[in-house]
């Protein structure tokens, strides 16, 4: 069975410091990762997804992922934290050969960027 | 470019009342259509999926059902609602590239 977990509830960080969301997966196969962000009484938005290529894939809003094969992680980024980057993010994941409906969610990390 | 809509995006309704929640995508066809429930909680349950019309899966046991009677249109609907029903609900679709893209919900409170 497959999993994604996100170790933090809550991430804070001052506005203009770097960012980090940590995600980390089990799945058969290769992976194929996504990262979503939900603003309040919002729907998901897709940030950036990791199928195969460069470890580093770059999203929207500034936002980029590295993926790390030999520790299952895919961590989310950014240089410089906004105020308005204050969101709830999502990573999840699904096998590469299965289907969009197969993909498992994480629980979730609330980033608050505080001014 | 494709948009996804879903309505009423607020809803309160008494235990024992009927429920119907749409959504509707634009700018594509044969897409692939979800519903999911996102409890309090944060965490996101997949509910129903369909891959083209009349042709529905349930992933879990409820009080809820599902129709696609159109090739954009996705339906939630529920006989008679419990309060374990309330949530905000969520649909999405899926195209070629795999990844899901959501509406901007649809949030019921059962009282």
């Amino acid at each position: 069975a497959q999993s994604v977990a996100q170790p933090e509830d809550q991430v804070n960080v001052a506005e203009g410091n770097p960012l980090t969301v940590k995600c980390t997966y089990s799945v058969s196969g290769n992976p194929y990762l996504f990262w979503y962000v939900q603003y309040p009484n919002r729907g998901l938005q897709f940030l950036l997804k990791y199928i195969t290529g460069d470890n580093l894939v770059k999203g929207s809003y500034g936002f980029e992922a590295e993926f790390n094969k030999s520790q299952t992680s895919f961590h989310l980024k950014k240089p410089s934290a906004l105020v308005s980057d204050s969101a709830l993010y999502f990573c999840a994941v699904r096998g590469l050969r299965g289907s969009a409906r197969q993909l498992t969610f994480g629980s979730g990390t609330q980033l608050t960027v505080l001014p | 470019s494709q948009t996804i809509h879903q309505w009423p995006a607020t809803l309160v309704q008494p235990v024992g009342s009927p429920l119907s929640l749409e959504c509707t995508v634009e700018g594509t066809s044969n897409p692939n259509l979800y519903w999911y429930r996102q409890a309090a909680g944060r965490g996101l349950q997949l509910l129903f999926y369909s891959v083209g019309i009349g042709q529905i899966s349930s992933e879990v046991p409820q009080n809820l059902s599902a129709s696609r009677p159109q090739d954009r249109q996705f339906i939630l609907s529920s006989k008679k609602l419990l309060l374990s029903d309330s949530g905000f609900y969520l649909c999405a679709w899926s195209g070629e590239t795999g990844e899901l893209f959501f509406g901007e919900g649809s949030r019921l409170t059962v009282l």
